[in-house]
């Protein structure tokens, strides 16, 4: 079975460049949400995408976009970096919360660093 | 909206010593509780997990949780660690009814001497 997979694992970028994160979600998850976790943080929520749409989001400004492809797999996009969005880029996967019970599985992470 | 809060930002202990993490949250509603560990180079795993129920959780190797709801409380605890739990662990929330995204306090670091 599967888990949740991440590409790439570190990525180092200039300020003002964009960039691609890509998730595969677990096996049987249609859900993907996007963490950011900053060093010495918990993780924060950026968005959640379900039936390829974003369904929420979190407090993070537009140059923050996503991508849900018919797969359930996702992307991340971060256009005109700045140096604070150095961080580690979480994707979660589950099944659309229609139940109490459901629980997130994370990926291992994409390390971004922005000098 | 939720918050979670853990006071011990960095705990250190001997191998065999008892480990209790402190979590509490803020939020007038129902909850789901989680608790998180982060093993060094490795993904965000899941430890335990409460949504209904007995209060008192136990999760893997070894994990329990307790969820004292006049408190707003839900701390780990294990009786004796042992070097291989040296990690980070992260409390979370989330809303039951609601958005069903899980609020994370900022974690605990546990460093454990053999």
């Amino acid at each position: 079975d599967a888990g949740v997979t991440q590409s790439p694992t570190h990525l180092i970028k200039t300020r003002g460049q964009q960039v691609t994160l890509r998730c595969s979600p677990k096996s049987g998850h249609d859900t993907v949400s996007w963490y950011q976790q900053a060093l010495g943080q918990g993780p924060q929520f950026i968005f959640q995408y379900y039936e390829e749409e974003e369904r929420q989001r979190g407090n993070f400004p537009d140059r923050f976009s996503g991508h849900q492809f018919p797969n359930y797999s996702s992307e991340l996009n971060v256009n005109a970096l700045l140096l604070g969005d150095s961080a580690l880029y979480l994707c979660a996967s589950s099944l659309f919360p229609d139940r109490d019970t459901d629980t997130q599985y994370f990926g291992p992470g994409t390390r971004l660093t922005v000098l | 909206a939720q918050s979670v809060s853990q006071h011990n930002h960095h705990v250190i202990l001997s191998e065999a010593a008892s480990l209790e993490l402190g979590c509490n949250y803020s939020y007038g509603g129902t909850v789901n509780l989680f608790w998180y560990v982060q093993y060094p180079g490795q993904h965000l795993q899941l430890l335990l997990k409460y949504f209904s129920g007995d209060p008192l959780v136990k999760g893997i190797k070894g994990f329990e949780a307790e969820f004292i709801k006049s408190k707003f409380s839900f701390n780990l605890r294990k009786p004796s660690v042992q070097w291989s739990d040296t990690a980070e662990y992260f409390c979370a929330v989330n809303a039951r009814g609601g958005s069903y995204i899980p609020t994370f306090g900022r974690g605990t670091s546990l460093i454990v001497h053999p």
